[in-house]
């Protein structure tokens, strides 16, 4: 069971395009994490949020706690935008420590 | 960038012989994690800690041990390498709740 879900798995487009990733998760959260692994394997945290919409420069996060789900958009994509996104959720109610799950992530390609 | 940093970044060994990866932080974090990550798989959790000697097993915690005698290092030792631990392994640090910091990762080739 697969306690979050991203989609789509893969995501090829065109320089210019705007890019919407999603992440489902069925788990009680109190904030969830969306990060960044660039080809060359550093992964790199973007958002943390826990309601509303984050904007930073081109990317826009967004949370519906409610519906549990998230999207991270990205506008006027460019190449160097290639990357690997994975979302992540802590999980609720822990004690000791910060434990996370992670989704598979999502492949981007930005084709000039 | 949190000051993360993995030794060695990349290693080749053969199966049956021990292997220990280090993970050196210059943030003072209270927490520490070690995770792999494999293809078709997020990253997984091995081991985690909570403070000096305080340690943990993750949900793929099986054939790795770990030690933190140190605020500054946690390190992560295969006792006998098997080629099933073929990965790349990042460390990660937090204060708590909230975000985590990673490390550049090491990959781990077992022959």
């Amino acid at each position: 069971k697969n306690e979050v879900e991203q989609s789509p798995q893969n995501l090829t487009a065109q320089e210019g395009e705007f890019i919407t990733i999603n992440c489902s998760y069925s788990v009680g959260i109190s904030a969830l994490h969306w990060l960044q692994q660039h080809p060359g394997g550093g992964i790199v945290s973007l958002f943390m949020l826990s309601s509303g919409k984050k904007k930073h420069g081109r990317l826009i996060a967004t949370i519906n706690i409610q519906e549990k789900h998230s999207s991270l958009h990205i506008t006027a994509s460019h190449p160097r935008d290639s990357a690997v996104y994975i979302c992540a959720v802590p999980l609720e109610h822990r004690v000791r420590d910060d434990k996370i799950i992670f989704g598979k992530g999502t492949r981007l390609h930005i084709l000039p | 960038d949190a000051g993360i940093t993995q030794s060695p970044r990349h290693k080749v060994t053969e199966t049956g012989t021990p292997v220990t990866l280090r993970c050196h932080q210059t943030e003072n974090h209270r927490y520490m994690y070690w995770y792999r990550q494999d293809p078709g798989h997020g990253l997984r959790l091995i081991h985690y800690s909570y403070g000096v000697k305080d340690t943990d097993k993750g949900e793929v915690s099986d054939g790795y041990s770990v030690s933190r005698s140190k605020t500054e290092d946690f390190l992560l030792t295969l006792e006998s390498a098997t080629s099933s631990q073929t990965s790349v392994y990042f460390c990660a640090i937090s204060q708590g709740i909230g975000q985590q910091y990673f490390g550049p990762g090491t990959r781990l080739t077992v022959t």
